[in-house]
């Protein structure tokens, strides 16, 4: 089993929708809570970065992290086909620069 | 402020051969990572570097290795090129080295093993 779960998708909204994205982890020692966006042929963006449980809000993007359920979440607003991408949870425990990666969701928002 | 740049972009190796890729992290970012992003196995940390030094390893076999540059450049190595080193090349750079900072990812180098 991976430490790090999350739905590949393909997920497809319409424009406007509130999208949710989300994984789920197994090791309590992860702290730090990232969110990447990645376009096809280019490197992974950072949208958010979080430590520990709570809430984080940038714009139409809400990152929540809930450690007693090991469980995190990305919430998108307002979508735009612009949001059309691959979304990627990331985390890490905080002892080294290593991030473990969730599979990515694949999003397209329709016009 | 320029962001991380990798060379090159893309790389066709048959198998056996050995590869080098290089990655320069933005100007004053000290550590430099690098993962490898496949279809099937996502991204997987291969290794980070600070100061010179390897400071953490991924569970990747020794053909993979690594070096940093006094400038923090990096260049990752693959050698006996394998089909299944085919992948994306990902450097990640960050500004230090205590806790855990913030990673900015360059575009990759994307690798053919045929």
């Amino acid at each position: 089993q991976k430490e790090v779960e999350q739905d590949p998708g393909p997920l497809s909204v319409p424009e406007g929708a509130i999208v949710s994205l989300n994984c789920t982890y197994s090791n309590s020692a992860f702290q730090y809570f990232m969110w990447y966006r990645q376009y096809s042929r280019k490197g992974p963006e950072l949208l958010m970065y979080t430590y520990s449980s709570g809430n984080k809000e940038d714009g139409r993007f809400t990152a929540q992290v809930d450690k007693s359920s090991k469980y995190i979440s990305l919430f998108i607003r307002d979508s735009q086909p612009s949001d059309s991408a691959t979304y990627l949870c990331a985390m890490s425990d905080g002892g080294a620069q290593k991030l473990v990666f969730g599979q990515g969701t694949r999003l397209t928002i329709n016009p | 402020k320029a962001g991380v740049t990798q060379t090159p972009r893309y790389l066709i190796k048959t198998r056996g051969q050995q590869v080098t890729l290089s990655c320069s992290p933005i100007s004053g970012h000290r550590s430099v990572s690098w993962y490898q992003q496949t279809p099937g196995q996502g991204l997987q940390f291969l290794f980070e570097y600070f100061s010179e030094t390897q400071r953490n390893k991924g569970n990747f076999p020794g053909r993979f290795s690594g070096r940093q540059f006094s400038n923090s450049r990096s260049e990752m190595n693959v050698s006996t090129l394998e089909l299944g080193d085919s992948a994306l090349y990902l450097c990640a750079s960050s500004q230090s080295g205590r806790g855990i900072n913030e990673q900015f990812f360059g575009p990759g180098t994307r690798l053919t093993v045929l």
